[in-house]
C-alpha cells in the first residue's frame, strides 16, 4: 500500500526555470513531511521539511507547500541549477520515514 | 560537518552466509534506523532502535535479521542466513531527537549470489 505517492517518475526542466515536484499522501494522521534528494551511489540527503501546522516552508531556493485538505505537498526549486539533477523523494515521518517512489529530476542546459 | 559512515561499501556473499553491515552514526544522535532499497524500488523501513532496544520493525525484519549497538558508537545489522532477495542497498540513518530529520549514510550494496 502506497501511503506516499509520487506519480511522476521523471521531470525535465530548463536550467533557470522553476522545478515543481508533487506528492500525495493517504494518511491524514501524518504530521511531518520531508523531502530528500539522492544521487546515484549515495544515501538520501535531507533537503527540507514541513510540519502539518504550517502550509509553507522556505529555505533558499527550495520551498515546500503543504495542502492538508488535499493531502498534497509540493517542492519548488527556483531557479533550477544543473546540480539539482537527482532523484527527489517525498516522505512522511511517524518516527520511521515512509518514502515515496521518487521523481528523477533532469535539469536541461 | 559530521556524517554517518557505513562499511563496507559493497559486500558480496553467497546465499546462506551471514553478513554484518556496519554503521557509525553521528555522535549526538539517539535514534537509529536501517532501511533498504531493492534495485528499482523505493526505500523501505526495516527497523528503528532507541535506548538500546528495537522500537519498531517492519514485516521485512524477520528472525533472520538482528541489530545491535555493542559499544555505543557502531550500529550493526546482521543477516544470519542471506537469501537472494536480500540483495539491496542498505542505509543506516540517525537523528538527534523525536521530531528531527534523519541523516542517512552512503549505504552498503549487498549482493547475494
Amino acid at each position: 500500500d502506497q501511503q506516499v505517492k509520487q506519480n511522476s517518475p521523471s521531470l525535465s526542466v530548463q536550467e533557470g526555470r522553476i522545478s515543481i515536484l508533487n506528492c500525495d499522501y493517504t494518511n491524514s494522521m501524518f504530521d511531518y513531511f520531508l523531502w530528500y534528494k539522492k544521487y546515484p551511489a549515495e544515501g538520501p540527503t535531507f533537503l527540507i521539511s514541513i510540519s502539518s501546522i504550517k502550509d509553507k516552508n522556505e529555505d533558499g531556493r527550495f520551498t515546500v507547500f503543504l495542502n492538508k485538505s488535499a493531502k498534497h505537498l509540493s517542492l519548488h526549486i527556483v531557479p533550477s541549477q544543473p546540480g539539482d539533477s537527482a532523484v527527489y523523494f517525498c516522505a512522511a515521518s511517524e518516527d520511521k520515514i515512509i518514502f515515496g517512489k521518487g521523481t528523477r529530476l533532469h535539469i536541461l542546459p | 560537518e559530521p556524517e554517518v559512515t557505513q562499511t563496507p561499501s559493497h559486500q558480496v556473499t553467497q546465499m546462506g552466509q551471514e553478513v554484518i553491515l556496519r554503521c557509525v552514526p553521528i555522535s549526538n544522535h539517539l535514534y537509529f534506523y536501517w532501511y533498504r532499497q531493492i534495485l528499482g524500488q523505493k526505500v523501505e523501513f526495516l527497523v528503528s532502535f532507541y535506548n538500546n532496544e528495537i522500537s519498531e520493525k517492519s514485516e521485512i525484519f524477520d528472525d533472520q535479521f538482528s541489530v545491535e549497538r555493542p559499544d555505543g558508537s557502531n550500529f550493526t545489522l546482521k543477516i544470519r542466513s542471506t537469501k537472494l532477495e536480500d540483495s539491496a542497498m542498505y542505509f543506516c540513518a540517525g537523528k538527534e531527537g523525536r521530531n528531527y530529520e534523519q541523516y542517512f549514510g552512503p549505504g552498503t550494496r549487498l549482493t547475494v549470489t
